[in-house]
């Protein structure tokens, strides 16, 4: 079963805006990793938080993370058409276990 | 520093035959990880390696998939025979070592299509 879950499932937004995307997972992690993936292409490591850790920048993303709720969020602020991809979350325990993804397009 | 290879980059087969696909990952990194993702999903683990030991293999289909690490380096992951069920992209990622700080490198991906 996978373990983390990304929402929403799909968003468009114009160039220049934030996006925001949420993962939901079930159990406990030792960390939780968001990666980026192109169309057709491998995966792409964007930023990883340790599970005693709230917030992380890297660039243009934010990431944070409520253990007590067992969710995460990543915020990519003002927005380029090259951002257009599925991003997914993978939570790690004793192994690592993605989502389905969340599909985003930047429109022009 | 060059990337996780894979190849081939796309197959296609009919149910029933054989297929093999090869991974080469970053040089030093001693944790490898082959990955099914089904068409609009995560991506699956299949296989963990440590060096050339097997440390996950719990959601591999042992019946019809195998893979090995000769010498800890290269992997090949192989289906036979295969079923439509298997067309997917198989990805294969490399990490320094396993833990708590790992990043995974992944490759391009080989994408099956079993008719």
């Amino acid at each position: 079963s996978q373990q983390g879950e990304e929402d929403p499932q799909a968003l468009s937004i114009q160039e220049g805006e934030n996006a925001t995307m949420n993962c939901s997972y079930k159990t406990s992690i030792n960390n939780l990793q968001w990666y980026r993936q192109n169309s057709g292409r491998g995966l792409v490591h964007l930023i990883l938080i340790r599970s005693n850790e709230r917030e992380k920048h890297s660039g243009r993303l934010r990431v944070t993370l409520d253990t007590s709720k067992k969710s995460s969020s990543l915020l990519i602020t003002a927005s380029r058409a090259a951002d257009t991809a599925s991003y997914f979350c993978a939570t790690r325990h004793d192994k690592i276990i993605f989502g389905k993804g969340t599909r985003l397009h930047i429109l022009p | 520093e060059a990337g996780v290879a894979q190849s081939p980059r796309y197959k296609i087969i009919e149910k029933r035959q054989s297929v093999a696909f090869w991974c080469n990952p970053i040089s030093g990194h001693a944790t490898l990880y082959w990955y099914q993702q089904i068409l609009g999903q995560g991506p699956k683990l299949l296989i963990q390696f440590q060096n050339n030991g097997v440390v996950d293999d719990s959601q591999l289909p042992k019946d019809r998939f195998s893979a090995e690490r000769l010498k800890g380096v290269d992997s090949t992951l192989k289906i036979q025979p295969a079923k439509l069920e298997d067309s997917a992209v198989y990805l294969c990622a490399s990490s320094l070592a396993p833990g708590t700080g790992d990043t995974q490198y992944f490759g391009p991906g080989t994408r099956l299509t079993v008719l």
